[in-house]
């Protein structure tokens, strides 16, 4: 089945930005479109925003200004840089699948990386 | 502050039933599918409910989802302590040129 696993650092300092990588393996990028969700500590989730595999995006406006999202369909990847972190930013990001633009139904779940924004 | 409104806790017995409510507006629920999320301590979400009412392939039809103008239901019956964990609701909000929202999450406790 389609698994999902994000990378990327740890810990990024305050004003730098922050970039992270989902590999999709089991099954194609292509056709789906890929969302990138956080979730502060001990808080509720926030739906960053998505990419489709064609490249076309739509961000959240509470973050639209500082995100931008890319894919790599040759090697089953798509990115999420955001810039200018602040300590509000420090959260697990999960990346997640959807079946259509407009569906909050994501599934699968990459297991999620903790990102620290700390000096 | 979340866009769409949930209970923070609710309880009950093993083998009892539960409710969570998740209550939205026009542009939200109102005009969207509903989605519903577990996820117990530690691990990232699980897709438990989509399309309102749907069960993706492996969850129990202990898990029950229904939608009513604005508002949305989850039902979990025969209650097990493994159900312990934090529920989510989420739709698509077509304000602000579209995007993903989610409750503010219920944590459920099975006593």
């Amino acid at each position: 089945q389609v698994q999902l696993q994000e990378s990327g650092p740890g810990l990024v300092k305050p004003s730098e930005t922050l970039s992270l990588t989902c590999t999709v393996s089991g099954g194609s990028i292509s056709g789906y479109y890929w969302s990138w969700i956080r979730q502060s500590p001990g808080k509720g989730l926030e739906w960053i925003g998505y990419i489709f595999y064609q490249g076309s995006t739509n961000y959240n406006p509470s973050v639209r200004s500082r995100v931008t999202m890319s894919v790599a369909t040759s090697k089953s990847q798509f990115s999420l840089k955001l810039s200018s972190v602040t300590a509000a930013d420090t959260a697990v990001y999960y990346c997640a699948r959807g079946d259509y633009y407009d569906s909050s139904a994501f599934e699968p779940w990459g297991q999620g990386t903790l990102v620290t924004v700390s000096s | 502050q979340s866009v769409l409104t949930q209970p923070p806790s609710v309880s009950a017995a093993p083998g009892q039933k539960v409710t969570i409510s998740c209550s939205g507006s026009s542009s939200n629920i109102g005009n969207n599918y509903v989605s519903w999320y577990q996820q117990l301590p530690g691990t990232a979400p699980k897709l438990l409910i989509y399309e309102n009412n749907k069960r993706p392939s492996g969850i129990p039809d202990r898990f029950s989802g229904s939608k009513s103008g604005t508002s949305a239901t989850l039902g979990i019956t025969g209650l097990q302590t493994g159900d312990e964990a934090d529920y989510y609701c989420g739709a698509w909000d077509n304000s602000l040129s579209g995007r993903g929202v989610f409750g503010g999450g219920t944590k459920l406790t099975v006593l």
